[in-house]
Protein backbone atom coordinates (compact mmCIF):
# COMPACT_ATOMS: atom_id res chain seq x y z
CA UNK A 1 0.00 0.00 0.00
CA UNK A 2 1.31 3.55 -1.10
CA UNK A 3 2.50 5.62 1.81
CA UNK A 4 3.25 8.83 -0.09
CA UNK A 5 1.23 9.42 -2.55
CA UNK A 6 1.84 11.63 -5.58
CA UNK A 7 -0.59 13.26 -8.29
CA UNK A 8 -0.73 13.39 -10.67
CA UNK A 9 2.63 10.70 -11.83
CA UNK A 10 2.69 12.35 -15.30
CA UNK A 11 2.22 16.47 -15.46
CA UNK A 12 2.43 18.68 -18.89
CA UNK A 13 2.34 22.17 -19.24
CA UNK A 14 2.88 25.05 -21.20
CA UNK A 15 5.76 27.52 -20.66
CA UNK A 16 4.77 29.96 -18.10
CA UNK A 17 1.87 28.02 -17.38
CA UNK A 18 1.50 27.81 -13.45
CA UNK A 19 1.33 23.79 -12.31
CA UNK A 20 0.43 21.86 -9.02
CA UNK A 21 1.56 18.88 -7.91
CA UNK A 22 0.40 17.65 -5.01
CA UNK A 23 1.72 14.71 -2.22
CA UNK A 24 -0.17 13.12 0.62
CA UNK A 25 1.06 10.68 3.29
CA UNK A 26 -0.67 8.41 5.91
CA UNK A 27 2.41 7.88 7.95
CA UNK A 28 1.62 10.88 10.11
CA UNK A 29 5.36 11.78 9.43
CA UNK A 30 5.78 15.57 10.57
CA UNK A 31 8.29 16.15 8.07
CA UNK A 32 7.63 16.62 4.43
CA UNK A 33 10.02 17.56 1.10
CA UNK A 34 10.15 18.38 -2.27
CA UNK A 35 12.88 17.37 -4.22
CA UNK A 36 13.57 17.85 -7.79
CA UNK A 37 15.33 14.97 -9.80
CA UNK A 38 16.71 15.56 -13.38
CA UNK A 39 17.95 12.82 -15.69
CA UNK A 40 21.11 10.66 -13.92
CA UNK A 41 21.39 13.48 -11.06
CA UNK A 42 20.62 12.75 -7.39
CA UNK A 43 17.66 14.42 -5.92
CA UNK A 44 17.98 17.78 -5.14
CA UNK A 45 16.40 19.19 -2.09
CA UNK A 46 13.82 22.47 -2.84
CA UNK A 47 12.62 22.79 0.61
CA UNK A 48 10.81 21.11 3.67
CA UNK A 49 7.92 21.27 6.26
CA UNK A 50 8.90 20.73 9.81
CA UNK A 51 5.63 20.74 11.16
CA UNK A 52 3.89 23.96 9.88
CA UNK A 53 7.53 25.31 9.86
CA UNK A 54 8.29 26.26 6.50
CA UNK A 55 12.06 25.61 5.45
CA UNK A 56 13.17 26.90 1.96
CA UNK A 57 16.62 26.19 0.65
CA UNK A 58 18.88 29.28 -0.36
CA UNK A 59 18.99 28.42 -4.02
CA UNK A 60 15.29 27.23 -4.23
CA UNK A 61 13.99 29.48 -6.87
CA UNK A 62 11.50 32.02 -5.67
CA UNK A 63 9.26 30.72 -8.78
CA UNK A 64 9.14 27.24 -6.59
CA UNK A 65 6.57 27.88 -3.78
CA UNK A 66 4.63 25.60 -0.77
CA UNK A 67 1.68 24.76 0.96
CA UNK A 68 1.08 22.45 3.81
CA UNK A 69 -2.74 22.88 5.07
CA UNK A 70 -2.25 20.05 7.34
CA UNK A 71 -0.20 16.94 8.34
CA UNK A 72 -1.04 14.78 5.08
CA UNK A 73 -0.97 17.06 2.43
CA UNK A 74 1.98 18.78 0.91
CA UNK A 75 1.53 21.02 -2.50
CA UNK A 76 4.16 22.57 -4.57
CA UNK A 77 3.74 25.55 -7.37
CA UNK A 78 5.87 26.44 -9.69
CA UNK A 79 4.40 30.17 -10.81
CA UNK A 80 5.57 30.15 -14.51
CA UNK A 81 7.28 26.92 -15.34
CA UNK A 82 10.43 27.33 -17.94
CA UNK A 83 12.25 24.72 -20.12
CA UNK A 84 14.18 24.14 -17.18
CA UNK A 85 11.38 23.11 -15.24
CA UNK A 86 11.43 19.78 -16.66
CA UNK A 87 12.17 17.10 -14.27
CA UNK A 88 10.77 14.23 -11.84
CA UNK A 89 9.32 16.07 -8.52
CA UNK A 90 9.64 13.81 -5.67
CA UNK A 91 7.81 14.12 -2.24
CA UNK A 92 9.53 12.93 0.89
CA UNK A 93 8.15 12.47 4.52
CA UNK A 94 10.42 11.47 7.78
CA UNK A 95 9.81 11.55 11.78
CA UNK A 96 13.46 12.00 11.99
CA UNK A 97 15.12 8.55 11.13
CA UNK A 98 14.82 7.72 7.05
CA UNK A 99 13.19 9.55 4.78
CA UNK A 100 10.29 7.73 2.47
CA UNK A 101 9.77 8.89 -1.03
CA UNK A 102 6.58 8.82 -3.35
CA UNK A 103 6.36 7.63 -6.92
CA UNK A 104 7.50 11.17 -8.14
CA UNK A 105 5.61 13.55 -10.56
CA UNK A 106 7.11 13.86 -13.99
CA UNK A 107 7.19 17.59 -15.03
CA UNK A 108 6.95 17.91 -18.77
CA UNK A 109 7.11 21.78 -20.13
CA UNK A 110 5.96 22.86 -23.86
CA UNK B 1 34.94 18.57 -4.01
CA UNK B 2 31.54 16.74 -3.54
CA UNK B 3 30.42 15.61 0.12
CA UNK B 4 29.78 12.72 -1.39
CA UNK B 5 31.30 10.88 -4.53
CA UNK B 6 29.77 7.57 -5.46
CA UNK B 7 30.71 6.18 -8.93
CA UNK B 8 27.83 6.66 -11.73
CA UNK B 9 28.73 3.18 -13.47
CA UNK B 10 27.08 1.81 -15.48
CA UNK B 11 28.00 -1.59 -13.10
CA UNK B 12 26.93 -4.57 -15.09
CA UNK B 13 26.99 -8.17 -14.03
CA UNK B 14 26.09 -11.64 -14.70
CA UNK B 15 23.10 -12.82 -12.34
CA UNK B 16 23.60 -14.36 -9.54
CA UNK B 17 27.12 -12.19 -8.41
CA UNK B 18 27.73 -10.64 -5.72
CA UNK B 19 27.76 -6.67 -6.07
CA UNK B 20 29.33 -4.34 -4.30
CA UNK B 21 28.35 -0.29 -4.22
CA UNK B 22 30.62 1.98 -2.76
CA UNK B 23 30.13 5.91 -1.47
CA UNK B 24 33.07 8.02 0.07
CA UNK B 25 32.23 11.25 2.00
CA UNK B 26 34.31 13.75 3.14
CA UNK B 27 31.96 15.42 6.41
CA UNK B 28 33.08 13.90 9.52
CA UNK B 29 29.80 14.73 10.88
CA UNK B 30 27.84 12.69 9.07
CA UNK B 31 26.07 10.58 11.52
CA UNK B 32 23.21 8.64 9.74
CA UNK B 33 23.61 6.40 6.07
CA UNK B 34 21.34 5.48 4.22
CA UNK B 35 20.80 3.39 0.62
CA UNK B 36 18.26 3.65 -2.07
CA UNK B 37 17.15 1.85 -5.08
CA UNK B 38 15.47 4.09 -7.60
CA UNK B 39 14.15 2.28 -10.75
CA UNK B 40 14.07 4.13 -13.97
CA UNK B 41 10.98 6.75 -13.48
CA UNK B 42 9.88 6.22 -9.98
CA UNK B 43 10.74 7.40 -6.63
CA UNK B 44 13.72 6.43 -4.65
CA UNK B 45 13.16 3.20 -2.29
CA UNK B 46 14.42 2.80 1.04
CA UNK B 47 16.72 -0.20 1.26
CA UNK B 48 18.95 0.52 3.78
CA UNK B 49 19.14 2.51 7.13
CA UNK B 50 22.14 2.44 9.79
CA UNK B 51 23.69 4.86 12.24
CA UNK B 52 26.95 3.14 13.64
CA UNK B 53 30.07 1.72 12.02
CA UNK B 54 29.74 -1.93 10.95
CA UNK B 55 27.68 -4.27 9.33
CA UNK B 56 23.95 -4.79 8.74
CA UNK B 57 22.04 -7.59 7.20
CA UNK B 58 18.28 -7.50 5.72
CA UNK B 59 18.08 -11.05 3.37
CA UNK B 60 20.23 -10.53 0.38
CA UNK B 61 21.40 -7.16 1.47
CA UNK B 62 25.01 -5.86 3.47
CA UNK B 63 25.38 -2.37 4.53
CA UNK B 64 28.66 -1.44 5.73
CA UNK B 65 29.76 1.75 6.78
CA UNK B 66 33.51 2.57 8.55
CA UNK B 67 33.63 6.02 9.62
CA UNK B 68 36.68 6.04 10.57
CA UNK B 69 37.81 6.02 6.55
CA UNK B 70 34.57 7.76 5.95
CA UNK B 71 33.28 4.89 3.34
CA UNK B 72 29.88 3.13 3.02
CA UNK B 73 29.25 0.22 1.09
CA UNK B 74 26.36 -1.79 0.11
CA UNK B 75 26.65 -5.45 -0.93
CA UNK B 76 23.92 -7.53 -3.06
CA UNK B 77 24.47 -11.05 -2.81
CA UNK B 78 22.55 -13.62 -5.38
CA UNK B 79 22.32 -10.58 -8.16
CA UNK B 80 18.84 -11.06 -9.99
CA UNK B 81 18.03 -9.12 -13.12
CA UNK B 82 15.08 -7.54 -10.88
CA UNK B 83 18.11 -5.73 -8.89
CA UNK B 84 18.87 -3.47 -11.82
CA UNK B 85 18.17 -0.27 -10.61
CA UNK B 86 20.04 2.88 -9.64
CA UNK B 87 21.24 2.36 -6.45
CA UNK B 88 21.53 6.33 -4.23
CA UNK B 89 23.39 6.41 -1.34
CA UNK B 90 22.54 9.08 1.34
CA UNK B 91 23.42 10.20 4.09
CA UNK B 92 22.99 13.05 6.96
CA UNK B 93 24.10 14.41 9.83
CA UNK B 94 21.21 14.24 12.26
CA UNK B 95 17.35 12.95 12.39
CA UNK B 96 15.94 16.07 11.37
CA UNK B 97 19.03 17.04 8.93
CA UNK B 98 19.37 17.88 5.33
CA UNK B 99 20.01 14.59 3.57
CA UNK B 100 22.97 14.52 1.35
CA UNK B 101 22.50 12.17 -2.03
CA UNK B 102 25.20 10.53 -3.90
CA UNK B 103 24.49 10.63 -7.30
CA UNK B 104 23.68 7.11 -7.95
CA UNK B 105 25.27 3.93 -9.42
CA UNK B 106 23.33 2.73 -12.07
CA UNK B 107 23.68 -1.49 -12.05
CA UNK B 108 22.30 -3.73 -14.41
CA UNK B 109 21.90 -7.65 -14.06
CA UNK B 110 22.54 -9.69 -16.62
CA UNK B 111 20.21 -12.78 -16.79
Amino acid sequence: DAMVIQNPRYQVTQFGKPVTLSCSQTLNHNVMYWYQQKSSQAPKLLFHYYDKDFNNEADTPDNFQSRRPNTSFCFLDIRSPGLGDAAMYLCATSRGESEYFGAGTRLSVL
Amino acid sequence: QKEVEQDPGPLSVPEGAIVSLNCTYSNSAFQYFMWYRQYSRKGPELLMYTYSSGNKEDGRFTAQVDKSSKYISLFIRDSQPSDSATYLCAMKIGGYQKVTFGTGTKLQVIP
